[in-house]
């Protein structure tokens, strides 16, 4: 299967710095690219998609002045978390969508990143 | 409401008990219904993905089903290692907008005793 690196995996952060996380696809171009949080003993919840070139959309309830998504060329997304606080503390996790033609259909898959432990405190 | 649901929400096997997860789904337009598995601390690995009622998928000793309300994850003479949570998601067409999104369930907790 398709390889998506993450980094960093773990991260420790005063309270009110920022922190950027990077999502590299190895072995595939990807036009869009998904960020998730997942909380402890939870399933992961969509925060944005990025694309390409464009503005990211964020999910209803994200800020999108605190989680700065750019997603400058077809392999690399990028998740800045700013002035970041103990409540920002999570697993954050990017995923790229794979998207080949199969039988004339076009079919698409997303791969994850490894995720990020983000702890701020 | 919810649109994807697993059951059970924890699975214990002793090693070599085959079983089942379930992953019922409530959307219409169906585009696809993916199966990872996710090991603690990690990002869920793909396992399958399946696109029309009837399709079924295999891997060594894993073999995903699906109909048109649900799909089954079925596990022959299960291993330790195969200790893991395993989620089920779905991406359906949402008037548009879909942009390919996954939906997850929940997740199901496997543990496989030795």
């Amino acid at each position: 299967g398709a390889v998506v690196s993450q980094h960093p995996s773990w991260v420790i952060c005063k309270s009110g710095t920022s922190v950027k996380i990077e999502c590299r696809s190895l072995d595939f171009q990807a036009t869009t690219m998904f960020w998730y949080r997942q909380f402890p003993k939870q399933s992961l919840m969509l925060m944005a998609t990025s694309n390409e070139g464009s503005k990211a959309t964020y999910e209803q309830g994200v800020e999108k002045d605190k989680f700065l998504i750019n997603h400058a060329s077809l392999t690399l997304s990028t998740l800045t978390v700013t002035s970041a606080h103990p409540e920002d503390s999570s697993f954050y996790i990017c995923s790229a969508r794979d998207q080949a033609l199969a039988g004339g259909t076009r079919r698409s898959i997303q791969y994850f990143g490894a995720g990020t432990r983000l702890s701020v405190l | 409401e919810d649109q994807v649901t697993q059951s059970p929400e924890a699975l214990r096997l002793q090693e070599g008990e085959s079983s089942s997860l379930n992953c019922s789904y409530t959307v219409s337009g169906l585009r696809g219904l993916f199966w990872y598995r996710q090991d603690p601390g990690k990002g869920p690995e793909f396992l399958f993905t399946l696109y029309s009622a009837g399709e079924e998928k295999e891997k060594e000793r894993l073999k995903a089903t699906l109909t048109k309300k649900e799909s089954f994850l079925h596990i022959t003479a299960p291993k330790p290692e195969d200790s893991a949570t395993y989620l089920c998601a779905v991406v359906w067409w949402a008037g548009g907008t879909s942009y390919g999104k996954l939906t997850f369930g929940q997740g199901t907790i496997l543990t496989v005793h030795p």
